[in-house]
């Protein structure tokens, strides 16, 4: 069965404090892997897709980096508005285009 | 930027009536798509829709639900017989090519609280 699992499931970091976020999954032949933020009672905005083992994107603060088996959200030097829940999607390996969504981790950036 | 815009953002009605939910996807894009997102739960796929007819629906979506796109713009979810468990954010979704690995872009959501 196809399982996005996210960690931690809240992180509370220092402005500043830089630290990484976990999805890990476990799908049959990946085909691409989502990152997104969401802030409260708002929809989910897109950050990153990765596609292949390896592969890394950046974006200001945020860098993703995919696995096989896992992919990271790292954040550096975050600030206050970084605060939002980050939340990681894989494509149904059924073949279709739904998304399977983790949890997500809840980030509180503190001045 | 071009982006996914849905009405009203909170509905509330009374359980057992009759809503619709309406999204305006991105404008050049083909496949679209409902979540929802219950109070602290995580974002679940109900259905997906590509050439005005659905591709994939989950368990959720049952007989009293359905969608339509009645228009060249305009992309909706009814719910015929609303219970209180339909409560929750429902967002709608767009990607611009129907791979399965295309980005998909999300609406701000519609809240729905049923009493």
């Amino acid at each position: 069965e196809d399982q996005v699992t996210q960690s931690p499931e809240a992180l509370r970091l220092q402005e500043g404090e830089s630290s990484s976020l976990n999805c890990s999954y476990t799908v049959s032949g990946l085909r691409g892997l989502f990152w997104y933020r969401q802030d409260p009672g708002k929809g989910p905005e897109f950050l990153f897709t990765l596609y292949s083992a390896g592969e890394e994107k950046e974006k200001e603060r945020l860098k993703a980096t995919l696995t096989k088996k896992e992919s990271f959200l790292h954040i550096t030097a975050p600030k206050p508005e970084d605060s939002a829940t980050y939340l990681c999607a894989v494509p149904f390996s059924g073949g279709y285009n739904k998304l399977i969504f983790g949890a997500g981790t809840r980030l509180a950036v503190h001045p | 930027e071009p982006e996914v815009t849905q009405t009203p953002s909170h509905q509330v009605t009374q359980m057992g009536q009759e809503v619709i939910l309406r999204c305006v996807p991105i404008s050049n894009h083909l496949y679209f798509y409902w979540y929802r997102q219950i109070l602290g739960q995580k974002v679940e796929f109900l259905v997906s829709f590509y050439n005005n007819e659905i591709s994939e629906k989950s368990e959720i979506f049952d007989d009293q639900f359905s969608v339509e796109r009645p228009d060249g713009s305009n992309f909706t979810l009814k719910i015929r017989s609303t219970k209180l468990e339909d409560s929750a954010m429902y967002f709608c979704a767009s990607s611009a090519l129907a791979g399965v690995s295309d980005t998909q872009y999300f609406g701000p959501g519609t809240r729905l609280t049923v009493l």
